[in-house]
Formats: structure tokens, sequence, C-alpha cells
């Protein structure tokens, strides 16, 4: 299973909503990212948790908060999101931090109104 | 610091046609070179790489070379698909306070008709 999944596909909110975004692989790796790509535009690292302990945060707003429940799973969750937040936002995972051979998922697309 | 340039596009091809994607890079010392495939309504796919110099990476009639002299790694494929119709993204990967970091280009996209 070289998967990693992402829930939901699509997601719409508004500026007062919280919301979670799910990310799950079982390929026993033990790094996970955050990316958010905009349109036209190549994903930019948001957060990297390596062995269940967050190790990166690229300089990204407290609105966005991350958390590792266990090795297979990845939450992003949101709260008083603006408009300009609108994007994919992709997960991906690695054997270790080094994310040399990395999978992606297929991306949550989030649309805040 | 770290940046990869590669042309936007769209670059639209008739199928059977040779493909150049240009990429080419600046960083400081030694980083490894990729190429990534996003397909439509998907996540991204490593497609080839190279960890050195005169590297050549290959996969699924796809090629690149690891240019050091001319900071490049150009994406190259004899005979394009309509399948081969995807995003295209060169990055380097790069060591950086202890954490490899990996830097983007634009992406490319590529249009195959028949």
């Amino acid at each position: 299973d070289t998967e990693v999944t992402q829930t939901p596909k699509h997601l719409v909110m508004g500026m007062t909503n919280k919301k979670s975004l799910k990310c799950e692989q079982h390929m026993g790796h033990r790094a996970m990212y955050w990316y958010k790509q905009k349109a036209k535009k190549p994903p930019e690292l948001m957060f990297v948790y390596s062995y269940e302990k967050l190790s990166i945060n690229e300089s990204v707003p407290s609105r966005f908060s991350p958390e590792c429940p266990n090795s297979s799973l990845l939450n992003l969750h949101l709260h008083a999101l603006q408009p300009e937040d609108s994007a994919l936002y992709l997960c991906a995972s690695s054997r270790n931090r080094d994310p040399y051979e990395q999978y992606f998922g297929p991306g949550t697309r989030l649309t805040v109104t | 610091g770290d940046s990869v340039t590669q042309m936007e596009g769209p670059v639209t091809l008739s199928e059977e046609a040779f493909l150049t994607i240009n990429c080419t890079y600046t960083a400081t010392g030694y980083p490894s070179l990729f190429w990534y495939v996003q397909y439509p309504g998907e996540g991204l796919q490593l497609l080839l790489k190279a960890t050195k110099a005169d590297d050549k990476g290959s996969n699924k009639g796809f090629e690149a070379t690891y240019r050091k002299e001319t900071t490049s790694f150009h994406l190259e494929k004899g005979s394009v698909q309509v399948s081969d119709s995807a995003v295209y993204f060169c990055a380097l990967k790069r060591n950086s306070g202890g954490y490899q970091k990996v830097t983007f280009g634009i992406g490319t996209k590529l249009q195959v008709i028949p």
C-alpha cells in the first residue's frame, strides 16, 4: 500500500468556522508533511512531523494548527481562516525525515468564504 | 536562497512529439534534483531524480541529466502520449539546518493532443 489518503476532497468554510483536514498513511512512514498549493504555484511547505513530533513550522499563522495523533494520522485544524487561505492542501509522508522519497496525497481543495 | 526556474506553459504538443521542459536552479552546495508529476485531481508523484553532477535520472521514457556547469536539469521525452498530460514540477533538495528542504519550481503544464 503506497497510498496517502486525505479527507475531505473539497471543503467550503466560512471565516468563523472550525474545521479539520485529515491525512492517513499505512506505509510505516515516520515523517509527515503539510503543504499549501495556490493555483498555478508550487507546493509550499507548512509543517513537518517526525516521529509524531512537530519538527518544522514554516512560520505558519496560528489559525492553522497541526496534530499528529499517531504515526499513521496527521490532522490540520482550521479556525478563523481568511479568504486568501483558499488553496489545495497536500499531505505527504516519507520513510524518515529525509524527504528523499515523498508520497503525496491527492489534496483537499479548501475554499474560505 | 534556493530557487528553481522553469517555464509555466502550457506546453502543447501533438502525440509522438519530442518534449523538452527546461529547468535551472540556484543553490549553494550540492543539491539533489527531482522531477515530480501532478495529474489532474491527484497529488504529486516522483518521476525521476539525480543526486550528483552528470547523473541521469530516467523513468517511463522521461530523462533528465544533472548539469552542474549550467545548473540545469531539463526534462526530455522522445515521444509523448496523451496520458502524459499533467503538470511537471522541477525541485531541488538541500540540507538546511539539519533538515532536507525541498524547493519546487512553479510547475509546467503539458497538454498532449491526439
